[in-house]
């Protein structure tokens, strides 16, 4: 696609449910990246895929998060017994290398409300 | 110490102003280093990339590294109204993963 498609763009959920969040890159692209950014916060790195290779988790914050990458191209993100602490913009990135100077192409987020 | 470390600001400039935003980094073996801009509600938008020391300019933005003293700035010249956003330094290291700044705001009033 011509940019970062994320869906839903908005997700309010009750404590305790579980969550997906779905993030298809720029066609081509083999990085793929998850982020979140809590109100007025920076960006905080969550996991990165890069083609075949086995994904970099280390940012998840705890073992109710997790993602994969079907293909090498759409990736979702799924939060277990979602708390009112994961509630952020969850914002998905592309690169088209994975090494070098690339900067990312972000995705519109995922605004995650749980109340 | 945080990794990437940004002012928060706000930082405050009239138009037509040169506008300077800092950043200082931890990690020596950081390679590439980058400037996001992100308007209220919106995504971050890359706008500057450079990884050597030295200037590197572009239109009326200029980023300069300083790999030594572990710093990045932006500098914004001839501010306008639409550059009035909140600034994010990414530095990136040996490996895949980007570590983003907390931010700067920036407002240019008219």
């Amino acid at each position: 696609g011509a940019g970062v498609s994320q869906s839903p763009s908005n997700k309010v959920t009750e404590k305790g449910k579980d969550v997906e969040l779905r993030c298809d890159p720029i066609s081509g692209h083999t990085a793929l990246y998850w982020y979140r950014q809590s109100l007025g916060q920076g960006l905080e790195f969550l996991i990165y895929f890069q083609g075949n290779s086995a994904p970099d988790k280390s940012g998840l914050p705890s073992d109710r998060f997790s993602a994969e990458r079907t293909g090498g191209s759409v990736s979702t993100l799924t939060i277990q017994r979602t708390q009112q602490e994961d509630s952020a913009v969850y914002l998905c990135a592309s690169s088209l290398v994975w090494a070098g100077g690339d900067g990312y192409t972000f995705g519109s987020g995922t605004r995650l409300t749980v109340v | 110490q945080k990794e990437v470390e940004q002012n928060s600001g706000p930082l405050s400039v009239p138009e037509g102003a040169i506008a300077s935003l800092n950043c200082t980094y931890s990690d020596r073996g950081s390679q590439s280093f980058f400037w996001y801009r992100q308007y209220s509600g919106k995504s971050p938008e890359l706008i500057m990339s450079i990884y050597s020391n030295g200037d590197k300019e572009d239109g009326r933005f200029t980023a300069q590294l300083n790999k030594a003293s572990q710093y990045v700035s932006l500098l914004i010249r001839d501010s306008q109204p639409s550059d009035s956003a909140t600034y994010l330094c990414a530095v990136r290291g040996g490996g895949f993963k980007t570590i983003f700044g907390a931010g700067t705001r920036l407002f240019v009033k008219a």
